[in-house]
C-alpha cells in the first residue's frame, strides 16, 4: 500500500532462531502498529509506536520486542521463534484519531 | 480480548441486494472503524465514525452508532460481485493514545 512497506513478504524460519520483521512507512506518521492476523481470531496487536523510542505492548506481546530508532522504521522482532508465531503480520500507520494504512503483510512460518 | 463482535459471521446476497453488517463493543470509544480484507491482502479503511456522530455516508456506505447500545452497523448499497470481501469493525478505544481493537471479521460472498 501507498506509503508503507513491508519486509519479507514471506519468510520461513526454524524453531528457535531469531527473525526481524521491518514496516517502513513514508507518511510521517506518529503511530505505527504491529498485529498478527490468525484464523478464528481476526487481527490481535502486538506492539505499538507512538513517537521514535516510544513503545507499548499489546494485547498478544509475549515473545516479541520493538524498536523504532526513527520515524519511518517500526521493527519486529520474534528473539526465539515457536510454532505458535506462525501467522500473517500486519504492520499499520495511523495519525491520531485517524483511520489506519495497512501494509501488504508478510506471511510467517515456523518450522 | 476483542473488543467488536460482529454479526453475522457469513453473508451471502445477490449483486443488487443490499448487505447489512452489525458490530456490538464493550468499552466507551473515540471512534469506531470498518475496514474490508480481500483474500490474501492487506486491510483498507472504508469509513470511520466519531463517538458524537450517530451516522455517516461514503459512497454506497453508510454506517450508523449508537453508543447507549454499543453498537454499530455498515451497510452496503446495491452490492456488487467485487464487494465478496472480509470485513472488520474495529473500535479506539477512550486513552492517551490511539490503539484499534479489532473483531473477527464477517464474510460477505456476493453472488454474480
Amino acid at each position: 500500500d501507498a506509503g508503507i512497506t513491508q519486509s519479507p513478504r514471506h519468510k520461513v524460519t526454524e524453531t528457535g532462531t531469531p527473525v526481524t520483521l521491518r514496516c517502513h512507512q513514508t507518511e510521517n506518521h506518529r503511530y505505527m502498529y504491529w498485529y498478527r492476523q490468525d484464523p478464528g481470531h481476526g487481527l490481535r496487536l502486538i506492539h505499538y509506536s507512538y513517537g521514535v523510542k516510544d513503545t507499548d505492548k499489546g494485547e498478544v506481546s509475549d515473545g516479541y520486542s520493538v524498536s523504532r530508532s526513527k520515524t519511518e522504521d517500526f521493527l519486529l522482532t520474534l528473539e526465539s521463534a515457536t510454532s505458535s508465531q506462525t501467522s500473517v503480520y500486519f504492520c499499520a500507520i495511523s495519525g491520531q484519531g485517524d483511520g489506519y494504512t495497512f501494509g501488504s503483510g508478510t506471511r510467517l512460518t515456523v518450522v | 480480548s476483542q473488543q467488536g463482535e460482529e454479526d453475522p459471521q457469513a453473508l451471502s446476497i445477490q449483486e443488487g441486494e443490499n448487505a447489512t453488517m452489525n458490530c456490538s463493543y464493550k468499552t466507551s470509544i473515540n471512534n469506531l472503524q470498518w475496514y474490508r480484507q480481500n483474500s490474501g491482502r492487506g486491510l483498507v479503511h472504508l469509513i470511520l465514525i466519531r463517538s458524537n456522530e450517530r451516522e455517516k455516508h461514503s459512497g454506497r456506505l453508510r454506517v450508523t452508532l449508537d453508543t447507549s447500545k454499543k453498537s454499530s452497523s455498515l451497510l452496503i448499497t446495491a452490492s456488487r460481485a467485487a464487494d465478496t470481501a472480509s470485513y472488520f469493525c474495529a473500535t479506539d478505544n477512550t486513552g492517551a493514545n490511539s490503539k484499534l481493537t479489532f473483531g473477527k471479521g464477517i464474510t460477505l460472498s456476493v453472488r454474480p
